[in-house]
């Protein structure tokens, strides 16, 4: 089981320019999460999708929006990249809506530097 | 959403039990306590999750207070490979398939 994997793993782009961060979820996994963390804090919460629509939403501008695939797979968009986007962009899979086994489990991240 | 307080750093000798507290005094009847923990270069990756009663799992033990206003994330042993950054997390039992809040965690510092 290859686990959550993301792409690519790093990243440099241009103030203005647009991105596109790619996640493929864990085997059997519906659900895919999106976070944004900078560097010394957590993770915060952008947006999560199952059923190939966007179920909830963190405090993040129209700028971030996303896209699931019938494969279950997710992407991230990035308009109009700020300096103050450089981050950790982590993906997390998990199982279902409303289910109780809900652990959830991460990709190692894509390290976006906005220059 | 109900928020979580945690030390900013702990220290632990390796091979010596480590216990990791956690506040969360404004924490409601549905909620569940989760931890998580970063290791260096990583994504979070989950470690335990308890309601009520102690739990026990392979990784740690969580022990939660019976006025559930805080919690402690027990490694029995601490190994190198624990040092890591620790999340304590609430989550609503109506929302356990949404969003993780994070705080700022305890990173745990393992000495040999």
């Amino acid at each position: 089981d290859a686990g959550v994997t993301q792409s690519p793993t790093h990243l440099i782009k241009t103030r203005g320019q647009q991105v596109t961060l790619r996640c493929s979820p864990k085997s059997g996994h519906d659900t895919v999460s999106w976070y944004q963390q900078a560097l010394g804090q957590g993770p915060q919460f952008i947006f999560q999708y199952y059923e190939e629509e966007e179920r909830q939403r963190g405090n993040f501008p129209d700028r971030f929006s996303g896209h699931q695939f019938p494969n279950y797979s997710s992407e991230l968009n990035v308009n109009a990249l700020l300096l103050g986007d450089s981050a950790l962009y982590l993906c997390a899979s998990s199982l279902g809506q409303g289910t109780l086994n809900t652990e959830a489990f991460f990709g190692q991240g894509t390290r976006l530097t906005v220059v | 959403d109900a928020k979580t307080t945690q030390p900013n750093s702990m220290e632990s000798n390796e091979e010596e039990p480590v216990h990791l507290p956690c506040n969360h005094s404004t924490i409601s009847g549905t909620d569940y306590i989760h931890w998580y923990r970063q290791l260096p270069s990583q994504g979070p990756e989950y470690v335990i999750h308890g309601l009520t009663s102690n739990v026990n799992n392979r990784m740690a033990s969580l022990a939660i207070a019976e006025d559930r206003k805080s919690s402690t994330l027990i490694l029995h042993r601490a190994t190198l490979r624990d040092a890591a950054v620790y999340y304590c997390i609430l989550r609503d039992v109506w929302n356990q398939g949404g969003k993780l809040i994070f705080g700022q965690g305890t990173e745990l510092s393992v000495k040999p």
